[in-house]
């Protein structure tokens, strides 16, 4: 079975700057891909980046980018230029390839505060 | 925008009444997927329909009833449900169920007193 940590429950970063929120975990696929969702207050479950693991190269999506280690099975998530309306939770998810359904496993969450 | 639309956004039940959380998605995908959100947790999966057939029932209770009546659309019925049942609803779906990215709609909140 596969499991996501997030390790950071809350943290919060001024508008303008950079903040890097952490996701490990843990599995013996080799293929299988790896996101980070944002939920803002609305509770709406939107997708801010995806990353395929057999590509090394590190996903970017405008003011957010990954750092992927696969060896170390790190996947964090940076956010450049931070705006107000980042604040939400941010979950990690990792999904595997099956034929009956993708599956996708979440982390815990973390709590991002984009203060002004 | 989403375009995985869930109706109604609100939902307030007793426990004997039968209601229906609807769902809808204009992406032409295959797959469309059912989970519930509890209050400060991550969703968790209850159920996977591919090409209308369900493909996925992670042990949810039968007091919650799927229902894929075509590719666009996936409906969740429910009857005697318990408070402890109370959570955001929320729909998916994506290409096919072995592609990759899987895409929410804004949830239906749910309330059963």
């Amino acid at each position: 079975a596969q499991t996501v940590t997030q390790s950071q429950p809350e943290m919060s970063v001024q508008e303008a700057e950079t903040v890097t929120l952490s996701c490990t975990y843990d599995t013996s696929e080799n293929n299988y891909y790896l996101f980070w969702y944002k939920q803002p207050p609305s509770r709406q479950m939107i997708l801010v980046i995806r990353q395929e693991a057999y590509k090394q190269q590190n996903a970017t999506e405008n003011r957010f980018s990954v750092n992927f280690q696969k060896a170390a099975k790190s996947f964090s998530l940076k956010i450049s230029d931070s705006q107000l309306g980042d604040t939400a939770m941010y979950f990690c998810a990792f999904m595997k390839r099956e034929t009956s359904g993708s599956r996708l496993t979440f982390g815990e969450g973390t709590q991002l505060t984009v203060n002004p | 925008d989403t375009e995985v639309t869930q109706t109604p956004k609100h939902l307030v039940m007793g426990m004997t009444n039968k209601k229906s959380l609807k769902c809808e998605q204009h992406m032409g995908h295959r797959a469309m997927y059912w989970y519930k959100q509890k209050a400060k947790k991550p969703p968790e999966l209850m159920f996977v329909y591919s090409y209308e057939k369900l493909s996925i029932n992670e042990s949810v209770p039968s007091r919650f009833s799927p229902e894929c009546p075509n590719s666009s659309l996936l409906n969740l019925h429910l009857h005697a449900l318990q408070p402890e049942d109370s959570a955001l609803y929320l729909c998916a779906s994506s290409q096919e169920v072995t592609r990759n990215t899987i895409y929410f709609g804004e949830g239906s909140w749910l309330t059963v007193v």
